[in-house]
């Protein structure tokens, strides 16, 4: 069965102190790996997809990387506005989106 | 453009009672998903529509949900009767779901609560 572990399960970081969430998972056929973002009383927020092992993709202060395991977001001199729960979903091709619980980042000033 | 809507925002019901959701995907967005996450769980998958086809519906917890998509566009959520574990946030998100371009995108929600 399909799985996804995200942790931790909450980070908290002082403006500028860089880090990272991991997501590690199991499927049988990644057709992609999702990243989102959700603030309070808001729907997730896209963030990245990759595809294939190796593959990395950048926004702004966030950073995606994957591996066959599991995958990175790792986050440089983050802001007070980059707190949010971060989450992340598999795609495998014969399912639909299996989501981890999310890792709750708080940026203190 | 605008993004994928959903209504009510929130809604309140007492158990027994019946409740609608409404979902507005991104127009030309052939895929339309439902995915609810209760207390303290995770964001799970309902079930997914390729216009008005339900592509999988895996997901949807017992025969008191019942989704529709008339005409391949909006798509209804309808919880009848309610009981107080259905409670939690209902999300909607569509996506164009061809190729490499299956990513969805998400609703604000609907948050349900039933007393």
């Amino acid at each position: 069965e399909d799985q996804v572990t995200q942790s931790p399960e909450a980070l908290r970081l002082q403006e500028g102190e860089s880090s990272s969430l991991n997501c590690s998972y199991t499927v049988s056929g990644l057709r992609g790996l999702f990243w989102y973002r959700q603030d309070p009383g808001k729907g997730p927020e896209f963030l990245f997809t990759l595809y294939s092992a190796g593959e990395e993709k950048e926004k702004e202060r966030l950073k995606a990387t994957l591996t066959k395991k599991e995958s990175f977001l790792h986050i440089t001199a983050p802001k007070p506005e980059d707190s949010a729960t971060y989450l992340c979903a598999v795609q495998a091709w014969d399912n639909d989106m299996r989501f981890g619980a999310g890792t709750r980042l708080t940026v203190k000033p | 453009e605008a993004g994928v809507t959903q209504f009510p925002s929130h809604s309140v019901i007492e158990k027994g009672q019946t409740v609608t959701l409404r979902c507005d995907p991104i127009s030309g967005h052939d895929n339309l998903y439902w995915y609810r996450r209760v207390m303290g769980k995770e964001i799970k998958f309902l079930l997914h529509f390729v216009k008005e086809s339900k592509q999988d519906e895996s997901g949807m917890p017992n025969n008191r949900f019942l989704a529709e998509r008339t005409g391949g566009t909006y798509s209804t959520l309808k919880v009848q009767p309610a009981e107080l574990e259905d409670s939690g946030v209902y999300f909607c998100a569509s996506s164009q779901g061809s190729g490499t371009n299956n990513e969805q995108f998400f609703g604000p929600g609907t948050r349900l609560t039933v007393l």
